[in-house]
């Protein structure tokens, strides 16, 4: 069965380093997402993409954010400076169907941890 | 977007059939009802999916009222491997906004 795939499973950084987090969405999916996961806190969307463009982002997703599709499987989360707050499971979501209706499939995250 | 009420927690028998209420009284009417669940810290699994009539897959039946007010999952047969948080998201647009979920404890 396909899935969403994430690596690194772990990343340890400083602070003020830049991360890149990559996600191999399902193969035939469109429309590509990045959630985040502080511990012990809810799942929070960050941002959404479809047709090579954010389609919608969160307060959370600021100009240290940034997300891309660099060739036709990847896609990418980058924090440009991280800060002690960004520690959290990050996890990619792809999804296929109609606009609105679309099920999203999740990855097993990233764990980030901002030192 | 819908705000949705869960229980906090609840405890099922192994064997048993897990009955997982939600509240979404300000559902629109275009909104899915979507179910995942969080086995620790892994990525939220998706179940199911419905709008108005009631679904069944492999791995659980969701019932909605008629009225799209609340629905139900069920898992018929839960075992110590569906303990896990399952959280009840309204969908409308792209994003999925996640509560606190119900934490469900199946127990031997």
């Amino acid at each position: 069965e396909p899935e969403v795939t994430q690596t690194p499973s772990h990343q340890v950084t400083q602070m003020g380093q830049e991360v890149i987090l990559r996600c191999v969405p399902i193969s035939n999916h469109l429309y590509f997402y990045w959630y985040r996961q502080i511990l012990g806190q809810k799942v929070e969307f960050l941002v959404s993409f479809y047709n090579n463009e954010i389609s919608e982002k969160s307060e959370i997703f600021d100009d240290q954010f940034s997300v891309e599709r660099p060739d036709g499987s990847n896609f990418t989360l980058k924090i440009r400076s991280t800060k002690l707050e960004d520690s959290a499971m990050y996890f990619c979501a792809s999804g296929g169907l109609g606009v609105g209706q679309e099920t999203q499939y999740f990855g097993p995250g990233t764990r980030l941890l901002v030192l | 977007d819908a705000k949705t009420t869960q229980p906090p927690s609840m405890d099922c028998a192994e064997g048993r059939a897990a009955n997982l209420p939600c509240n979404h009284s300000t559902i629109s009417g275009n909104e899915y009802v979507y179910w995942y669940r969080q086995i620790h810290s892994q990525g939220p699994q998706y179940i199911i999916h419905g709008l108005k009539n009631n679904e069944t897959n492999e791995m659980a039946s969701l019932i909605i009222t008629e009225d799209r007010k609340s629905s139900t999952l069920i898992l018929p047969h839960a075992t110590l491997r569906d303990t896990a948080v399952y959280y009840c998201i309204p969908k409308r647009g792209n994003k999925l906004v996640f509560g606190a979920g119900t934490i469900l404890r199946v127990k031997s």
